[in-house]
């Protein structure tokens, strides 16, 4: 079993609506955890990154971390066609740790 | 500073025959990871570098994987005698360490990703 697992979709919602992207660990030593966006053909861009549980917002992104339950969402408001991507969570055991482990990504797709 | 940067962006090659890649980092940064992301899967580690140091290593990377960074710059990153299950897409990244740097994560050491590497082995 994969220590981040994440629901693959595809996911398919129209332009406005509000996106909710879930991943679950098993590895309780995760502590920091992260949020991508990785576009076709083109290498990962993190948008969110987080460390305790709670949310955290920016502009749009609400990012959700659930420590107790092993369980973190973002939530995307007002939803565009350009939010069309896969998204990747990530997580790492400390803020200083090389290797981060990755969900195998949500593909979302916003239609106008 | 355009980013990290990789090359080539695709490579085609036979079963059994030497593959390298480049990657060049953003500048200042003192870390580079190279990470493994096949169809419908999320990016799986294989190696990082700080410096010239090679810190950590998968068990992805098994013998016929080699990663260097002789300066502490660019990177390399070697598979021989291709097999047709290394078919991916080979993803590097580079970061500043976590240690006291400030930026838009605080005292967080972001990756940066380049476009990476597609790799088809027939």
């Amino acid at each position: 079993q994969k220590e981040v697992e994440q629901d693959p979709g595809p996911l398919s919602v129209p332009e406005g609506a509000i996106v909710s992207l879930n991943c679950t660990y098993s590895n309780s030593a995760f502590q920091y955890f992260m949020w991508y966006r990785q576009y076709s053909r083109k290498g990962p861009e993190l948008l969110m990154y987080t460390y305790s549980s709670g949310n955290k917002e920016d502009g749009r992104f609400t990012a959700q971390v659930d420590k107790s339950s092993k369980y973190i969402s973002l939530f995307i408001r007002d939803s565009q066609p350009s939010d069309s991507a896969t998204y990747l969570c990530a997580m790492r055991k400390n803020t200083n740790a090389g290797k981060s482990t990755f969900g195998d990504g949500t593909t979302l797709t916003v239609k106008p | 500073d355009t980013g990290v940067s990789q090359d080539p962006r695709h490579k085609i090659t036979k079963r059994g025959q030497n593959v390298t890649f480049r990657c060049d980092p953003i500048s200042e940064h003192n870390r580079l990871y190279w990470y493994r992301q096949t169809l419908g899967q999320g990016p799986e580690f294989l190696t990082y570098f700080q410096n010239e140091a090679q810190l950590e290593k998968s068990r992805l990377l098994s013998d016929r994987f080699s990663a260097e960074r002789p300066k502490g710059s660019f990177s390399t990153l070697e598979i021989q005698r291709t097999e047709q299950g290394d078919s991916a897409m080979y993803l590097c990244a580079s970061s500043l360490d976590g240690s006291g740097r400030s930026g838009r994560w605080g005292n967080y050491n972001e990756q940066f990703f380049g476009p990476g590497t597609r790799l088809t082995v027939l």
